[in-house]
């Protein structure tokens, strides 16, 4: 079974440009979740899809930010325009549907973005 | 407030030695979720262990075992006679019901580096 995809690994932009990064959740897996670590941080929580509802966004830093996840499927997370403090690693992780507590989070290689 | 404390930031060990990693977590919840995920240089967060607060027993799957005390608020994970293929960075995390989506509180890792 294939794991948590994302595209691309690595993306070097200039500041004010748009980046748009791509996540492929395991299949079936209901929930999805975007996560940043910023340099030598902790890794934060962005937002949760439920199938392509959004759950909980209260960790996204501002309105540059945009997620969708069209058809519940696969999610993008789009960065417009980019500032230099949005530099770091994203990070797309899914889970199946939480009956009775947390279903682990299974995540992908993340996405290493360079904002210069 | 909920956190997670990873007070080691980096630990170097030579092989065949022992190591652990400190997890210090705050929460008043009463029902809370414990997790570590390793990160490997390929980037990637491999899950390793799930634990629930119901579940005090520790656990052991080969040369890893945790520690789960309540009392200190702790998750200390431990690897046994320490391989190169252990040096990674490892990473515990909250997880709360009350947030409604069992969103992940990340420490700040810890990069464990064992020699040959």
């Amino acid at each position: 079974e294939a794991g948590v995809t994302q595209f691309p690994s690595h993306s070097v932009i200039e500041k004010g440009q748009t980046v748009t990064l791509r996540c492929d959740p395991i299949s079936g897996h209901d929930n999805l979740y975007w996560y940043r670590r910023v340099m030598g941080k902790e890794i934060k929580f962005l937002l949760h899809f439920v199938k392509e509802s959004k759950q909980d966004e209260s960790g996204m830093p501002n309105n540059r930010f945009l997620a969708e996840r069209t058809g519940g499927t696969y999610s993008t997370l789009k960065v417009q325009p980019a500032e230099l403090e949005d530099s770091g690693v994203y990070f797309c992780a899914s889970s199946q549907e939480q009956v009775r507590g947390p279903d682990t989070q299974y995540f992908g290689p993340g996405t290493r973005l360079t904002v210069l | 407030a909920q956190k997670v404390t990873q007070a080691q930031t980096e630990i170097s060990v030579v092989e065949k030695e022992d190591v652990t990693l400190d997890c210090v977590y705050e929460t008043r919840d009463t029902t809370y979720y414990l997790f570590w995920y390793k990160q490997p240089p390929s980037g990637e967060l491999v899950f390793l262990i799930r634990r629930n607060s119901f579940d005090e027993q520790n656990e052991i799957s080969g040369r890893y075992s945790w520690n789960f005390q309540k009392s200190t608020s702790s998750f200390n994970f431990t690897i046994t006679a320490s391989q190169v293929v252990d040096s990674a960075v490892y990473f515990c995390a909250l997880s709360l019901p009350t947030s409604g989506t069992y969103k992940y509180i990340f420490g700040t890792g810890t990069r464990l580096k064992v020699l040959a």
